[in-house]
């Protein structure tokens, strides 16, 4: 089946300091990955698309300063929150959408990553 | 907009028994995906069952199935003979069929946190 990762799973940062988060498709390549925030108990938000080789679409609201996304390849987009502060403290899930689908396509999701900003 | 309402924050049920978890949408595309999916205590999303909005049949997966009213814009999840494992957070999820504004992005539902009593 199609797997997602994310590095690191967790993380603790100062505040001030920036954190690169990391989604690759493992065994398939995609032409779009989303990125999700999550607070606790709460549903996903998102927070936006990326597509490979172009600049990433942001939802009305989330800073694309501060929420930097680089979809490099195929296989990896990267996530960084600059210059985090406690607010910033949430679970960030990465989606990756395959090139190839069948009748509907299906989104995988990563396991998330948990960023605690001090 | 699309919107998805899912009006139970908590539900629980006795092992071995049937629940039903609710959720209602709002779209006026005709043609469009819905979702079910799960995420345990670990945060990892898993797709429980999905819907083609053009297919009357309503989707069936082992234990887990919908009731899909289109014309109301229903989509409850049905899990019958409940398993401990069955615990966790469901979301129901909307994403349009086609068009320019398909993007494969998923709009999500708050959220119905499941307790199986054993």
């Amino acid at each position: 089946g199609a797997v997602v990762s994310q590095h690191p799973s967790w993380v603790i940062c100062k505040s001030g300091t920036s954190v690169k988060i990391e989604c690759r498709s493992l065994d398939f390549q995609a032409t779009t990955m989303f990125w999700y925030r999550q607070f606790p108990k709460q549903s996903l938000m998102l927070m936006a698309t990326s597509n490979e080789g172009s600049k990433a679409t942001y939802e009305q609201g989330v800073e694309k300063d501060k929420f930097l996304i680089n979809h490099a390849s195929l296989t990896l987009s990267t996530l960084t929150v600059t210059s985090a502060h406690p607010e910033d403290s949430s679970f960030y899930i990465c989606s990756a959408r395959p090139i190839r689908t069948g009748p509907v396509d299906t989104q995988y999701f990563g396991p998330g990553t948990r960023l605690t900003v001090l | 907009a699309q919107t998805v309402t899912q009006s139970q924050p908590e539900m629980s049920v006795q092992e071995a028994e049937t629940v039903t978890l609710s959720c209602t949408y709002d779209t006026s595309e005709s043609d469009y995906y819905l979702f079910w999916y799960k995420q345990p205590p670990s945060r990892q999303m898993i797709l429980v069952i999905r819907q083609e909005a053009y297919k009357q049949q309503n989707a069936t997966e082992n234990r887990f199935s919908v009731n899909f009213q289109k014309a109301a814009k229903s989509f409850s999840l049905k899990i019958s003979d409940s398993q401990l494992g069955d615990a966790a957070m469901y979301f129901c999820a909307y994403r349009p069929f086609r068009g320019s504004s398909n993007t494969g992005k998923l709009i999500f539902g708050q959220g119905t946190t499941l307790q199986v009593k054993p």
